[in-house]
């Protein structure tokens, strides 16, 4: 069965400090990877997306991500996080269809 | 980049009520959409595929009955929750598929309250 797992409910992390937030999968084939952020009532909003090339992906407000396909991981960073960046972050694969990890909220403290 | 809206962005029902939601792509045409329900503190479920055109696809468990979906034209899709009960209170999101940037694009959701 394909699977997707944040082990992380909660990552807290002070302002001006990197941040991680992990992610690992299980699916079969290569699936394209992506992760999004979600604030209090509101949708998705698209952060990165690996699908093939460098393991490592930039993407929107400073967010960065490594694809470890030894390690079937895809962890979130960021080298100097931010108060605003707190929310909920989902990490994402998709096959024919898209698998959702279960999210982890990130508090980033002044 | 695409955008999805929905309508309403939150409403409040009484048991047994329907309430439909609207999901619209606003610069793009898409022949299938995807809808799905949001628990809080919890993941996206996926619950169905709109297919324009034809009948929507359901997830297993999810009761077709229950959730109508109806995919009018390239730019609508709708969801129907029919008498609604407040086990069904839920932020439902409904999505593009991976566009040709490799991308889905979400809607803002829509926040049902069933009282």
């Amino acid at each position: 069965a394909q699977s997707v797992a944040q082990p992380e409910d909660q990552v807290n992390v002070a302002e001006g400090n990197p941040l991680t937030v992990k992610c690992t999968y299980s699916v079969s084939g290569n699936p394209y990877l992506f992760w999004y952020v979600q604030y209090p009532n509101r949708g998705l909003q698209f952060l990165l997306k690996y699908i093939t090339g460098d393991n490592l992906v930039k993407g929107s407000y400073g967010f960065e991500a490594e694809f470890n396909k030894s390690q079937t991981s895809f962890h979130l960073k960021k080298p100097s996080a931010l108060v605003s960046d707190s929310a909920l972050y989902f990490c994402a694969v998709a096959l024919n269809k898209f698998y959702f990890g279960s999210g982890t909220k990130l508090n980033v403290k002044p | 980049g695409a955008v999805v809206s929905q309508h309403p962005s939150w409403v409040i029902c009484k048991s047994g009520t329907s309430v439909k939601i609207e999901c619209r792509s606003l610069d793009f045409q898409a022949t299938t959409m995807f809808w799905y329900r949001q628990f809080p503190k919890q993941s996206l479920m996926l619950m169905a595929t709109s297919n324009e055109g034809s009948k929507a696809t359901y997830e297993q468990g999810v009761e077709k009955d229950k959730f109508l979906i109806n995919h009018a034209s390239l730019t609508l899709s709708t969801l129907t929750v029919t008498s609604a009960h407040p086990e069904d209170s839920s932020f439902y999101i409904c999505s593009s598929p991976l566009s040709q940037s490799d991308t889905q694009y979400f809607g803002p959701g829509t926040r049902l309250t069933v009282l």
